[in-house]
């Protein structure tokens, strides 16, 4: 199984700051990376496909970048909507895993 | 509008068996491949398996393939998680995902709300 890592674990951050997630995989993943975001009532939307395709109605303060084994998920201009969790996916081979999460907190 | 409504959870005893299920609606469901993922109390997300949209083909994790079986009736536009023997470690939120195929690979591109299931004596 390909593993997920996924940093940091939490993240305290302000309104209008600059944020990066970082996902690395435990090999080669050929950018088959999503990412998801879950709020605090559970609910679960999916973000970015192929490390940098923005789902739609995705705001664009959200991008993705990255390849071989190392991604990144940023947030341009945090907005209290986006005091989250996130989570990394890989679609590159069975079975798809997830990165640990990571909790983003008003600091 | 796309829905998925899980059901099902609850309290059960190790060993014993459970079946949730999943209705959708807001899409033609037999169009698309389906999918259940879990969340553990520690908020780690584990994918369990996926299912073709006629349903001739299902795919699972490996520590789960023994224990786990999906299934679908298109016709009832619902999914299916059958579990067996389940254990303490089974305790999580399952949710129900849409598989969305794109040019570029695959997308859980619709979850559910999620449902429970605790494992105790």
């Amino acid at each position: 199984d390909i593993q997920m890592t996924q940093t940091p674990s939490s993240m305290p951050a302000s309104l209008g700051e600059r944020v990066t997630i970082s996902c690395r995989a435990s090999q080669g993943i050929s950018n088959y990376l999503n990412w998801y975001q879950q709020k605090p009532d559970g609910t679960i939307k999916p973000l970015i496909y192929y490390t940098s395709n923005l789902q739609s109605g995705v705001p664009s303060r959200f991008s993705g970048s990255g390849s071989g084994t190392d991604y990144s998920l940023t947030i341009s201009s945090l907005e209290p909507e986006d005091f989250a969790m996130y989570y990394c996916q890989q679609y590159d081979s069975s079975p798809w895993t997830f990165g640990g999460g990571t909790k983003l907190e008003l600091k | 509008e796309v829905q998925l409504v899980e059901s099902g959870g609850g309290l059960v005893q190790p060993g014993a068996s459970l079946k949730l299920s999943c209705v959708a609606s807001g899409f033609t469901f037999s169009d698309y491949w389906m999918s259940w993922v879990r969340q553990t109390p520690g908020k780690t997300m584990e994918w369990i398996g996926d299912i073709k949209y006629d349903g001739s083909y299902t795919n699972y994790a490996p520590s789960l393939k023994n224990r786990f079986t999906i299934s679908r009736d298109n016709a009832k536009s619902t999914l299916y998680l059958q579990m067996s023997n389940v254990r303490s470690e089974d305790t999580a939120t399952y949710y129900c995902t849409r598989a969305g195929i794109h040019t570029m690979g695959i997308t859980f591109d619709y979850w559910g709300q999620g449902v429970m299931v605790t494992v105790s004596s």
